[in-house]
């Protein structure tokens, strides 16, 4: 298997614009989890799907983030429009049961 | 509310040397997963090792243990022959009803 997938790897763009990063997770993991991670805050968890249903979305910091999950393969952390505080490593991360294995993560730099 | 806490922001070791990495945690609950998380520059998250709380016997991976005291919320991890390579943030998390509670994480630096 070739992991959790996220892209884009890094993303820059202007304040104000849409962003969408994109996450693959591993095939026949039922749960999803989307964690932004900063030097100020660590990491944080955002949000999370189980069998592609939002379970606990309090993580979610404003209403200009948003996240799917169409299917089973396949989820999108959308931010519209985007801020400069946004600026992060965003990472995507799949678990069958409790252990949680990683995408690369996509580092966004917001300008 | 469970939390994770890593005392020491970082910690340095000689090559081929041994350490240990703290983390305590504070939980109500009797049934959970802990688990130590390495995240070198690259910036990915691979995970190292993991406990389950029912499990007496401590964790082992390869050059990887822990010292898991459950009475203590105690669990600890120790590289044994300490290499360039393990050179990273080391994140101890704790796990339960799905989520992931995370400490501040510590920086290991590895000595030549």
């Amino acid at each position: 298997d070739a992991g959790v997938i996220q892209s884009p790897r890094h993303e820059v763009t202007e304040m104000g614009q849409e962003v969408t990063l994109r996450c693959k997770p591993i095939s026949g993991h039922n749960s999803l989890f989307w964690y932004r991670q900063t030097m100020m805050r660590g990491l944080e968890l955002l949000i999370y799907f189980n069998n592609n249903v939002p379970i606990d979305d309090s993580g979610m910091p404003e209403d200009r983030f948003s996240a799917k999950m169409p299917n089973a393969s396949f989820s999108t952390l959308k931010i519209q429009p985007s801020e400069p505080r946004d600026s992060a490593v965003y990472f995507c991360a799949s678990s069958y049961y409790n252990e949680q294995f990683f995408g690369p993560g996509t580092r966004l730099t917001v300008l | 509310a469970q939390t994770v806490t890593q005392s020491q922001p970082e910690m340095s070791v000689q090559e081929a040397e041994t350490v240990t990495l703290s983390c305590t945690y504070d939980t109500s609950e009797s049934d959970y997963y802990l688990f130590w998380y390495k995240q070198p520059p690259s910036r990915q998250m691979i995970l190292v090792i993991r406990q389950e709380a029912y499990k007496q016997q401590n964790a082992t991976e390869n050059r990887f243990s822990v010292n898991f005291q459950k009475a203590a919320k105690s669990f600890s991890l120790k590289i044994s022959d300490s290499q360039l390579g393990d050179a990273a943030m080391y994140f101890c998390a704790y796990e339960s009803n799905y989520q992931l509670i995370w400490g501040a994480g510590t920086k290991l630096i590895i000595k030549p």
